[in-house]
């Protein structure tokens, strides 16, 4: 298996500027979850997703942010309008049963300028 | 809810030292524990998790922890570290009632040649 797949790696966007992040979990996973991590804050939960269907979002910091899961293979994490302070690394992470570890993708660093 | 703490933020060894990084539950019922390892500018990976049976838990690369019930921790163990250690480490506990992992905030690992 390949793993989680997120692209791109690396995005560097001005502010105001729509932002996606996509994320592809393992194949068979029930449970997919986004994360962001900064210095200040460390990794925080910012959604997750259970059979596509959002299950808590209260991590998510406000209405600029929104994300989805069409279909079991693909996620989207959405800014709009970005803003400096959007500036972290975003990780996607999935797994399977209840319990079983978190499989983490290579995350995306975003720089809003 | 459960969350857990890790109390060392930085810890600088020199190699060959021995390591020891704390981490602290709260209870809340059954308890499974996880440690994720984070290289620098990589994602996270499962280090070693505890979910029943025998409180040593035995990781990839050397690493060990242990489930101290009386004392509420999960301490991560190598008894003598190299410099590709470095990293940052976190601890996690599944969160109560819910699918996803609380994380703790992390400890950064430097291991000096």
């Amino acid at each position: 298996d390949a793993g989680v797949i997120q692209s791109p790696r690396h995005e560097v966007t001005e502010m105001g500027q729509e932002v996606t992040l996509r994320c592809k979990p393992i194949s068979g996973h029930d449970y997919l979850f986004w994360y962001r991590q900064t210095m200040m804050r460390g990794l925080e939960l910012l959604i997750y997703f259970n059979n596509n269907v959002p299950i808590d979002d209260s991590g998510m910091p406000e209405d600029r942010f929104s994300a989805k899961m069409p279909n079991a293979s693909f996620s989207t994490l959405k800014i709009q309008p970005s803003e400096p302070r959007d500036s972290a690394v975003y990780f996607c992470a999935s797994r399977g049963t209840v319990g079983s570890p978190l499989h983490f993708g290579n995350g995306t660093r975003l720089t809003v300028t | 809810a459960q969350s857990v703490s890790q109390h060392n933020h930085h810890v600088i060894l020199s190699e060959a030292a021995s390591l020891e990084l704390g981490c602290n539950y709260s209870y809340g019922g059954t308890v499974n524990l996880f440690w994720y390892v984070q290289y620098p500018g990589q994602h996270l990976q499962l280090l070693l998790k505890y979910f029943s049976g025998d409180p040593l838990v035995k990781g990839i690369k050397g690493f060990e922890a242990e489930f101290i019930k009386s004392k509420f921790s999960f301490n991560l163990r190598k008894p003598s570290v190299q410099w590709s250690d470095t990293a940052e480490y976190f601890c996690a506990v599944p969160q109560t009632g819910a699918n996803n992992l609380f994380f703790g905030t992390g400890t950064r690992l430097t291991v000096i040649p």
